[in-house]
């Protein structure tokens, strides 16, 4: 079964500081992997997915992930944080044969000014 | 609609009564699923349905929960009898096609308090 650990609950970075979310799945196969922000009081928004090809994959708002095979990990990245990027993060991968996610617990950013 | 909607916003209801939740997808999107969150955690995959058939239901977490979906349109979760660890906030995404590439559009949830 496919699964997905965000292991850090909770990150506060200042403002303009680089920024790093981690994710890692389990997947029996080539996973299709996503990351979500969901901002308070609004719906989730992709970011960005990854499917095949070039392992760094560029999303919306500056935000970049990485896809490590041997690591079994996605990790999210910006280079600097702004104060607007205080929302929840989702990490999730996507089956094969069906288009149901498996999302993982969230992280929330705190943005200090 | 421009986006995915979902009605009521807000729901606050007795133990023990039935509700149903109601999903708008964006228009032309043949696939639909339903995930609830509790707070402080993750989504959790409830339904899926492929136009007006669920494939999927895997995640309904009990005979309580059931879905349908009409005219490849609207569809509603309903949850009888409910009861408090029903509380959580129902989100739905519809896609285009419905394959694991497809981007998922969620729309604003419903959150639900049984008392």
């Amino acid at each position: 079964a496919q699964s997905v650990t965000q292991p850090d609950i909770h990150i506060t970075v200042s403002e303009g500081a680089s920024l790093e979310l981690r994710c890692n799945y389990s997947y029996g196969a080539t996973p299709y992997l996503f990351w979500y922000v969901q901002s308070p009081g609004q719906g989730l928004q992709l970011l960005l997915k990854y499917f095949s090809g070039d392992t760094l994959v560029q999303g919306i708002k500056g935000f970049e992930a990485e896809f490590k095979r041997s690591q079994s990990s996605f990790n999210l990245r910006k280079p600097s944080v702004h104060w607007s990027d205080a929302a929840e993060y989702f990490c999730a991968v996507g089956a094969t044969n069906a288009g149901k996610s498996t999302f993982g617990d969230g992280t929330t950013l705190t943005v200090k000014p | 609609g421009a986006g995915v909607s979902q009605s009521p916003s807000n729901k606050v209801t007795e133990k023990g009564k039935d509700v149903e939740l109601r999903c708008d997808p964006i228009s032309g999107h043949t696939a639909l699923y339903w995930y609830r969150q509790r707070l402080g955690q993750g989504l959790e995959f409830l339904i899926y349905f492929q136009g007006n058939s669920a494939p999927d239901k895997s995640g309904l977490p009990s005979d309580r929960f059931s879905a349908e979906r009409t005219g490849e349109s609207v569809s509603t979760l309903t949850i009888q009898r409910t009861q408090q660890e029903d509380s959580a906030v129902y989100l739905c995404a519809s896609s285009l096609g419905g394959g694991p590439s497809d981007t998922q559009y969620f729309g604003p949830g419903t959150r639900l308090t049984v008392l």
